[in-house]
């Protein structure tokens, strides 16, 4: 049963726009939540967390929103960049347990 | 710069053929872990060391074995790999006693099994 999940697997947008990927998790007792990239041939790196005790966390052009009532974080890009053309995943930590549980991540594409 | 170095990159080996994996680190982290992913599915975590103690996850099937014979070093070893065994296998690290710890990721193993 997957606890976290990215149920688009990819996504278009032009370069300048807005690329929004979004994310639903369905354990309450996951307090972190954290977003990796992974380009081709390489391993996923960190890009962007949030502690459960915020709403929002911004890092550049990178924006993350937690809604936790709806159980749903999304990842704002702004704007985007044929350089973030990636697969992005979602992860998440339940703090008594350092564990990540990820989600299958999500194949964005930006056109130039 | 300090990474997560994984050996080999690409690995083919035959069915029921034993084959090991490696996976070092120079972020003297004491904490690595060790993922399969399949084709477009989520990381899935096998088990990971505590330092010296090793942590198993209650599904990863007993033919997944693993060796971490100093801080700097991790070994997945399969004794018998089956085709259902072909994936990428990831190896991260972190640093336990920071809050809410990242972990740092190796670029993969990619098995073959024939």
């Amino acid at each position: 049963d997957q606890q976290v999940k990215q149920n688009s697997p990819s996504l278009s947008v032009q370069e300048g726009r807005i690329s929004i990927l979004n994310c639903d998790y369905t354990n309450s007792m996951f307090d972190y939540f954290l977003w990796y990239k992974k380009y081709p041939a390489e391993g996923p790196t960190f890009l962007i967390s949030i502690s459960s005790i915020k709403d929002k966390n911004e890092d550049g052009r990178f924006t993350v929103f937690l809604n936790k009532s709806a159980k749903h974080l999304s990842l704002h890009i702004v704007p985007s960049q044929p350089g973030d053309s990636a697969v992005y995943f979602c992860a998440a930590m339940d703090g008594a347990n350092s564990k990540l549980t990820f989600g299958k991540g999500i194949t964005l594409s930006v056109r130039p | 710069d300090a990474m997560v170095i994984q050996n080999p990159r690409y690995q083919v080996t035959q069915f029921g053929k034993p084959v090991t994996l490696s996976c070092s680190q120079t972020l003297n982290h004491n904490v690595m872990y060790w993922y399969q992913q399949k084709s477009s599915q989520a990381p899935k975590l096998l088990f990971h060391y505590y330092d010296k103690d090793f942590n198993n996850e209650a599904d990863t099937p007993d033919n997944f074995q693993s060796r971490r014979p100093n801080t700097s070093f991790c070994f997945l070893d399969i004794r018998s790999p089956g085709l259902g065994d072909a994936a990428m296998y990831l190896c991260a690290t972190s640093r336990e006693g920071d809050s809410y710890n990242e972990q740092f990721f190796g670029p993969g193993t990619r098995l073959t099994v024939l």
